[in-house]
């Protein structure tokens, strides 16, 4: 099984900043098989990232996907006061087996 | 629009069972591989299993392999989750994921709000 550690836990920062949060793998993955997931409170998950970097449908461009191997980062290039979530990387590998990351919690400094 | 609506919830005795269902709308259901996924506070998101478009092939993790089937109706357009020999660690919200592909590919696209399993004496 693959364990995906997510830095930071939490990150505290303003509307219109920047945020980039950091996904590493146990092991290398393929960057087709590296996703992220952003969750609200009460919400279920929603898709932003697919491929570790190819946005899903409806996802503004202020969202961007990077990396490869154990390394991947999700950057938010402008805070917008609803990006305020926790936000989740996943993975695949054969088995089929999906992992998670801890998640990162985006709040409002 | 896709939707997915699950239902079946609720409060079981350890050793008992339960089954959640997943009402899928808005999209062919028919030809997309499909998930159980649960959260808890304390595992955070957890895969349960996954389903084939035409259900001829499951998978499972570890921790519910031979306790859990996943199984669907494409007929009724839902998804099913039969839950046997319950724990108190099965205790989490049940979210039920669209796979992208017809099989089991690398991402879910599209969740339900999800239901709440507490299994407690």
């Amino acid at each position: 099984e693959i364990v995906l550690t997510q830095s930071p836990g939490t990150l505290s920062l303003s509307p219109g900043e920047r945020a980039t949060l950091s996904c590493r793998a146990g092991q290398s993955v393929s960057s087709s098989y590296l996703a992220w997931y952003q969750q609200k409170p009460g919400q279920a998950p929603r898709l932003l990232i697919y491929g570790a970097s190819i946005r899903a449908t409806g996802i503004p461009d202020r969202f961007s996907g990077s990396g490869s191997g154990t390394d991947f980062t999700l950057t938010i290039s402008r805070l917008e006061p609803e990006d305020f979530a926790v936000y989740y990387c996943q993975q695949y590998d054969s088995s089929p087996m999906y992992t998670f990351g801890p998640g990162t919690k985006l709040e409002i400094k | 629009q896709v939707h997915l609506v699950e239902s079946g919830g609720g409060v079981v005795q350890p050793g008992r069972s339960l089954r959640v269902s997943c009402a899928a709308s808005g999209f062919m259901f028919r030809r997309y591989g499909m998930h159980w996924v649960r959260q808890t506070p304390g595992k955070g998101l957890e895969w349960v299993a996954a389903i084939w478009f035409d259900g001829t092939n499951e998978d499972y993790a570890d921790s519910v392999k031979g306790r859990f089937t996943i199984f669907r109706d494409n007929s009724k357009n839902t998804l099913y989750l039969q839950m046997n020999s319950l724990r108190v660690e099965d205790s989490a919200v049940y979210y039920c994921a669209r796979d992208h592909l017809a099989s089991s590919g690398y991402y879910f696209d599209f969740w339900g709000q999800g239901t709440l399993v507490t299994v407690s004496s």
